[in-house]
């Protein structure tokens, strides 16, 4: 298996702009999380699904910030509209199962808001 | 003061010490997960308990529920474990995971 696969590696928008990122968790996983990571904050959790329904969006800043889950086999997370304080490393993850199960992490992408 | 704290912050060591990464956790939590950020930024997950020990080749992890206090031990370290140690903890009340701020692991050769 190829992994969890995030894309893109590296986003560099201006402030204002609509930032989509990507995720293709591992086939057969059932539970997709959204992180982020700064070096202020460390790393913080800001949604999960389990099969592929959005099951604690808590985490979430604001509500420029929004995460999707269409298939099992997909998921955005998007920021409209971008800021500069957005600018994070975003890694997303997936396991088999929240509480038992390890957690397999993407390498992320690097977003730079200008 | 932070719900999961980590010491020391920062370990330097040479190549084939013994290493011990503590993470104390001030509520009460369902599990406990350490992970390892290499210099390149990926993460990997490298245990996930919530009792006694748990051994991956030359890494060792112990939690005591009752002192709210782990322990990741790396045998014989090598350079290559270099990275930053992560410790999470799932708050049983919340149920959300909670992370601590690192400690970044140097071995020298």
């Amino acid at each position: 298996d190829a992994g969890v696969i995030q894309s893109p590696r590296h986003e560099v928008t201006e402030m204002g702009q609509e930032v989509t990122l990507r995720c293709k968790p591992i086939s057969g996983h059932d539970y997709l999380f959204w992180y982020r990571q700064t070096m202020m904050r460390g790393l913080e959790l800001l949604i999960y699904f389990n099969n592929n329904v959005p099951i604690d969006d808590s985490g979430m800043p604001e509500d420029r910030f929004s995460a999707k889950m269409p298939n099992a086999s997909f998921s955005t997370l998007k920021i409209q509209p971008s800021e500069p304080r957005d600018s994070a490393v975003y890694f997303c993850a997936s396991s088999l199962a929240r509480t038992e199960g390890k957690q397999y992490f993407g390498p992320g992408t690097r977003l730079t808001v200008t | 003061k932070n719900e999961v704290e980590q010491s020391p912050q920062n370990l330097t060591a040479q190549e084939g010490e013994f290493i011990t990464i503590n993470c104390s956790y001030s509520v009460g939590i369902s599990a406990l997960h350490w992970l390892q950020q290499h210099p390149g930024g990926g993460i990997v997950s490298l245990f996930m308990l919530s009792s006694g020990k748990k051994k991956h080749g030359r890494l060792i992890a112990t939690i005591n529920i009752q002192e709210k206090h782990s322990s990741l031990h790396i045998t014989a370290s090598h350079p290559r474990d270099s990275a930053v140690y992560i410790c999470a903890v799932r708050s049983e009340d919340t149920d959300k995971l909670i992370f601590g701020t690192g400690t970044r692991l140097q071995v020298f050769p």
